[in-house]
């Protein structure tokens, strides 16, 4: 089945150490999210790539950096994670500005 | 920017029920969706309006959508268990979806 897989599903950290959420999709779709949502909040837009493009949300830190590839790959680095970075990190993908589709997420624990 | 407020913020009901949440947003826009989220998970598309749209029905879903108030909501009927989780609105801006603050559902069997 087509599908945004995120790897890992749990990743624990520790504070100042750079760490590196992958996503990748099957759906062969131009655009690739990532947004951080924090516990019992909205998701909320980081960053996202219109094909090659990159378009950085204007209040996105930037200890938070992404990197796509190729079409099928989009990756989270987090160069000095603080404790306020845990939080859960959602993948999505979609056709130019059609539905968005998401994965599982990859929830981040700062130690 | 966060776009939508939805209410109420948590809704417990029994099964068989019908649950109806509310959204509201603040500018115009092209289209409204609702999304579901389980616990620890990741968010599932419900339903996706357009903006010359009033009403749109998917299974036991019906949305509706008011762009004089900027307002929409969903409704589930009768209610199972297994549809206890988040509801988020989600309106579009360009490429980008902008969430709503979510509504927490719990279905009691």
């Amino acid at each position: 089945d087509a599908m945004v897989i995120q790897n890992p599903r749990y990743q624990v950290t520790q504070f100042g150490k750079p760490v590196t959420l992958s996503c990748s999709q099957t759906l062969n779709h131009n655009v690739m999210y990532w947004y951080q949502q924090k516990s019992s909040q909205a998701p909320k837009l980081l960053f996202h790539y219109y094909d090659k493009d990159f378009n950085n949300e204007a209040d996105t830190p930037d200890n938070f950096q992404s990197r796509r590839p190729n079409t099928s790959f989009c990756f989270l680095d987090i160069r000095s994670p603080g404790l306020g970075d845990a939080a859960m990190y959602l993948c999505a993908t979609s056709r130019d500005e059609e539905e968005q589709f998401f994965g599982p997420g990859t929830r981040l624990t700062v130690l | 920017s966060q776009q939508g407020e939805e209410d109420p913020q948590a809704l417990s009901i029994q099964e068989g029920e019908n649950a109806t949440m509310n959204c509201s947003y603040k500018t115009s826009i092209n289209n409204l969706q609702w999304y579901r989220q389980n616990s620890g998970r990741g968010l599932v598309h419900l339903i996706l309006i357009r903006s010359n749209e009033r009403e749109k029905h998917s299974g036991r879903l019906r949305v509706t959508l008011d762009t004089s108030k900027k307002s929409s909501s969903l409704l589930i009927t009768a209610s199972r268990a297994a549809d206890t989780a988040s509801y988020f609105c989600a309106t579009d801006e360009g490429n980008k979806l902008i969430f709503g603050t979510g509504t927490l559902l719990a279905v009691q069997p």
